[in-house]
């Protein structure tokens, strides 16, 4: 059974960092485009950034260009999401999912709350 | 950037009727469209791919069209467990984009 835990939410104040963490289980995960999406409280669902199988391309939404970066380790199954320079509405809850275009596995999630 | 726009914003509907909720992309995005079905307290599940294609696992009530610019998602009998919000998703291009949701309640 494919698998994806995501771990590493919480609470910062603005300006804070947070590293996000997803582990998988259950797939080749270096054979997998890898993606993260978000969800602000009540609100629809944003994609956030992806990343191919061997790390070398990378892409992001405008709002979180220059503060997050997203990566993978495939050694250890684990993909992530740095985040810098947090605001108020980077508030949400962030999914790992598998694919770079369709997202057909999600992890649960994991909470974000980015206030002062 | 490709704007997804999905209508109508909620609907209620009874068990047994037929449902269709229709996105709209701001260009042409051939077949390019998923549907996903998200559950109250839950993460979104894939149902439908490259516009019309069934995901493994979902039942066959859910079917997808379109093609373009206009999309529909149809529930041809709705159930009691199809109580969710709806999102259509563009994977044309980068960014990839989603819709605003359609929220289906039972009558």
């Amino acid at each position: 059974e494919v698998q994806l835990v995501e771990s590493g939410g919480g609470f910062v104040q603005p300006g804070g960092s947070l590293r996000l963490s997803c582990a998988a289980s259950g797939l080749i995960f270096s054979s997998s485009w890898m993606t993260w999406v978000r969800q602000a409280p009540g609100k629809g669902l944003e994609w956030v950034a992806n990343i191919k199988e061997d790390g070398s391309e990378k892409y992001y939404v405008d709002s979180v260009k220059g503060r997050f970066t997203i990566s993978r380790d495939n050694a250890e199954n684990s993909l992530y999401l740095q985040m810098n320079s947090l605001r108020v509405e980077d508030t949400a809850v962030y999914y790992c999912a598998t694919g770079g275009g369709r997202f057909e596995i999600w992890g649960q999630g994991t909470m974000v709350i980015v206030s002062s | 950037d490709i704007q997804m726009t999905q209508s109508p914003s909620s609907l209620s509907a009874s068990v047994g009727d037929r449902v269709t909720i229709s996105c709209r992309a701001s260009q042409s995005i051939y077949n390019s469209l998923n549907w996903y079905q998200q559950k109250p307290g839950e993460a979104p599940k894939l149902l439908i791919f490259i516009a019309s294609s069934l995901q493994s696992g979902v039942p066959p009530r859910f079917s997808g069209s379109g093609s373009g610019t206009d999309f529909t998602l149809t529930i041809s009998s709705l159930q009691p467990e199809d109580l969710a919000t709806y999102y259509c998703q563009q994977n044309y291009n980068t960014p990839r984009t989603f819709g605003q949701g359609t929220k289906l309640e039972i009558k």
